[in-house]
């Protein structure tokens, strides 16, 4: 079993639509990641967390320390929005990272 | 963005060839580390770099090998290439546990 299992797997969804996607964790952790990677492009990081909230534009991550648990939200979503999202874990007393096998979002117009 | 390359960012090379491939970044992070992307695997951690000369192993590090002389420079090297090592490889750096980490732009390998 994954230490880091997202859902949905894909996601397809209208313009303008409320997006979650939900990330669930086995360790004990530092922080958690949110990363965002386009087809064919690059990783970049999106929100890093150890506790609460945070919001950053349209954008918005949260995360339950003590459920082992993290949702990223997508207000208004639109089709730049497109691409796959990736959860990652840093665990305690460890400077690796555990990645999720992401979420691939389409938005469509 | 932080200041991390590859390269080279394409290479098609063949079975039993040495490789190497090159992080470099601007930032003075302490910690580097190198990945692979596969398609049903997302990102795995071949080795990582906890300072000059201090390194680690991953999850999937057999034949992989890394060195760190410099901070700025992380190089990993497949002493012999085989095709299961056909992947996308990702550079990445940061500055320890609650610092963001940061993303080189990939490097396409094929082994052919």
């Amino acid at each position: 079993k994954n230490e880091v299992e997202q859902s949905p797997q894909n996601l397809t969804a209208q313009e303008g639509e409320f997006i979650t996607i939900n990330c669930s964790y086995s360790v004990g952790i530092s922080a958690l990641h949110w990363l965002q990677q386009h087809p064919g492009g690059g990783i970049v990081s999106l929100f890093m967390l150890s506790s609460g909230k945070k919001k950053h534009g349209r954008l918005i991550a949260t995360i339950n320390i003590q459920e082992k648990h993290s949702s990223l939200h997508i207000t208004a979503s639109h089709p730049r929005d497109s691409a796959v999202y990736i959860c990652a874990v840093r665990p305690y007393n460890n400077n690796d990272m555990r990645f999720g096998a992401g979420t691939r979002l389409t938005v469509k117009p | 963005d932080a200041g991390i390359t590859q390269s080279p960012r394409h290479k098609v090379t063949e079975t039993g060839t040495p490789v190497t491939l090159r992080c470099h970044q601007t930032e003075n992070h302490r910690y580097m580390y190198w990945y692979r992307q596969d398609p049903g695997h997302g990102l795995r951690l071949i080795h990582y770099s906890y300072g000059v000369k201090d390194t680690d192993k991953g999850e999937v590090s057999d034949g992989y090998s890394v060195s760190r002389s410099k901070t700025e420079d992380f190089l990993l090297t497949l002493e012999s290439a085989t095709s299961s090592q056909t992947s996308v490889y990702f550079c990445a750096s940061d500055g320890g546990s609650y610092n963001e980490q940061f993303f080189g732009p990939g490097t396409r390998l094929t082994v052919l």
